[in-house]
């Protein structure tokens, strides 16, 4: 079983939507972060969480240690918001610096 | 600031051939991470640099694959030979010494027919 669960693994909306993107995880981290994938493979680090709820744009990201549970949002979403978005945590087992990732949300937004 | 830097962008080779991959992370980062990505999955963990020196590399298949960082700064992966299932993304990240954020670089995009 993956230590990090991502759910949808493929989203498609209309623009304008809002959009939730779910991760959970099975064991205590020492932080969270949400990742951007393009097509073209790079990743963009988009939000690292240790607690509480970042905003950056629309991007929203929220984090709830207790049920270790986090939530990417993306308010009015444009097709340029397409990619894949994956959450990451680092694992304190595998030394802090370490990240160990989930499969990823396809997300396609459809203008 | 200059981000991390790979190359050859995409390659494409036969089964049985070598090749390898070049990255330069970002100046000042002493802990370099190489990453494989199948398709349709998350990256997976192949090495970690510290400096010049081999923090972790207990995902590498050592029997084909070999990586060095010989001066602390640039690293090279090296595939030989290369099998049909390391057709992948080859992720090269950088990280400051000890903190969880990892800045990556574009991928090679290895294609093994």
């Amino acid at each position: 079983k993956n230590e990090v669960e991502q759910s949808p693994q493929n989203l498609t909306a209309q623009e304008g939507e809002f959009i939730t993107i779910n991760c959970s995880y099975s064991v205590g981290i020492s932080a969270l972060h949400w990742l951007q994938q393009h097509p073209g493979g790079g990743i963009v680090s988009l939000f690292m969480l240790s607690s509480g709820k970042k905003k950056h744009g629309r991007l929203i990201a929220t984090i709830n240690i207790q049920e270790k549970h986090s939530s990417l949002h993306i308010t009015a979403s444009h097709p340029r918001d397409s990619a894949v978005y994956i959450c990451a945590v680092n694992l304190p087992n595998f030394g802090n610096e370490k990240l160990t990732f989930g499969t990823g949300t396809r997300l396609t937004i459809i203008p | 600031e200059a981000g991390v830097a790979q190359s050859p962008r995409y390659k494409i080779i036969e089964k049985r051939q070598s090749v390898a991959f070049w990255c330069n992370p970002i100046s000042g980062h002493a802990t370099l991470y190489w990453y494989q990505q199948i398709l349709g999955q998350g990256p997976k963990l192949l090495i970690q640099f510290q400096n010049n020196g081999v923090v972790d590399d207990s995902q590498l298949p050592k029997d084909r694959f070999s990586a060095e960082r010989l001066k602390g700064v640039d690293s090279t992966l090296k595939i030989q030979p290369a099998k049909l299932e390391d057709s992948a993304v080859y992720l090269c990240a950088s990280s400051l010494a000890g903190m969880f954020e990892q800045f990556f670089g574009p991928g090679t995009r290895l294609t093994v027919l």
